[in-house]
């Protein structure tokens, strides 16, 4: 199975700004999902994404955060004004049939560090 | 709720079958994985099972589920110390997955 790549793979950030962590490329796959991972706690279901919009997202995915395809393959997620607390392990998943039985592929994270 | 739960942590010696253990809440869940993390690195899937099934054994890994006590369990042959690393069961829910805490497994040589 093709690789999930994820950029950067350390972002450092002030409390506050804006951070965009991108899931790239990603081809031949129609859903797609975030989950973070707290350092010490259980990785954590974000959102998933299919066809350019949202299928479904937790109570964690408020409206500090944002998902989308800008280009057709990118897939990015974005967190407009960050907090402490959400420094976390980002992992991008990629999936074919977003049901239950979808097989996720991951890719390697993004560790988010906010000061 | 939905919820999964593991053992944080397995010893053994190199040679040695570790066998992680998970239990869950949902019966709905249509399938169940183990995924490994190895330190610094993603979330690789290792196998999964559907639930209908009761075995599946790929290589050195089997797993074995129990619906009706919704047991799931991940047993691997020979253990070797590259297979020390935290390995995650988790369970299909509607399209996203619900992970447990993790069981970090330790290989001694």
């Amino acid at each position: 199975e093709p690789e999930v790549t994820q950029t950067p793979s350390h972002q450092v950030t002030q409390m506050g700004q804006e951070v965009i962590l991108r899931c790239v490329p990603i081809s031949n796959h129609l859903y797609f999902y975030w989950y973070r991972q707290i350092l010490g706690q259980k990785v954590e279901f974000l959102v998933s994404f299919y066809n350019n919009e949202i299928s479904e997202k937790s109570e964690i995915f408020d409206d500090q955060f944002s998902v989308e395809r800008p280009d057709g393959s990118n897939f990015t997620l974005k967190i407009r004004s960050t907090k402490l607390e959400d420094s976390a392990m980002y992992f991008c998943a990629k999936g074919t049939s977003g049901t239950g039985a979808d097989t996720q592929y991951f890719g390697p994270g993004t560790r988010l560090t906010v000061l | 709720g939905e919820d999964v739960e593991q053992s944080l942590f397995l010893s053994v010696r190199e040679g040695d079958s570790s066998v992680i253990n998970c239990t869950y809440t949902d019966s709905s869940s249509t399938y169940l994985y183990w995924y490994k993390q190895e330190p610094g690195a993603g979330l690789q899937l290792l196998t999964y099972i559907f639930s209908n099934m009761d075995m599946k054994q790929d290589q050195r890994l089997t797993v074995l589920l129990n619906k009706k006590d919704k047991h799931l369990s991940l047993r691997i042959a020979d253990t070797q110390t590259g297979d020390s690393a935290i390995y995650f069961c988790a369970e299909g829910q509607g399209g996203k997955l619900i992970f447990g805490q993790g069981t970090e497994l330790s290989v001694k040589p």
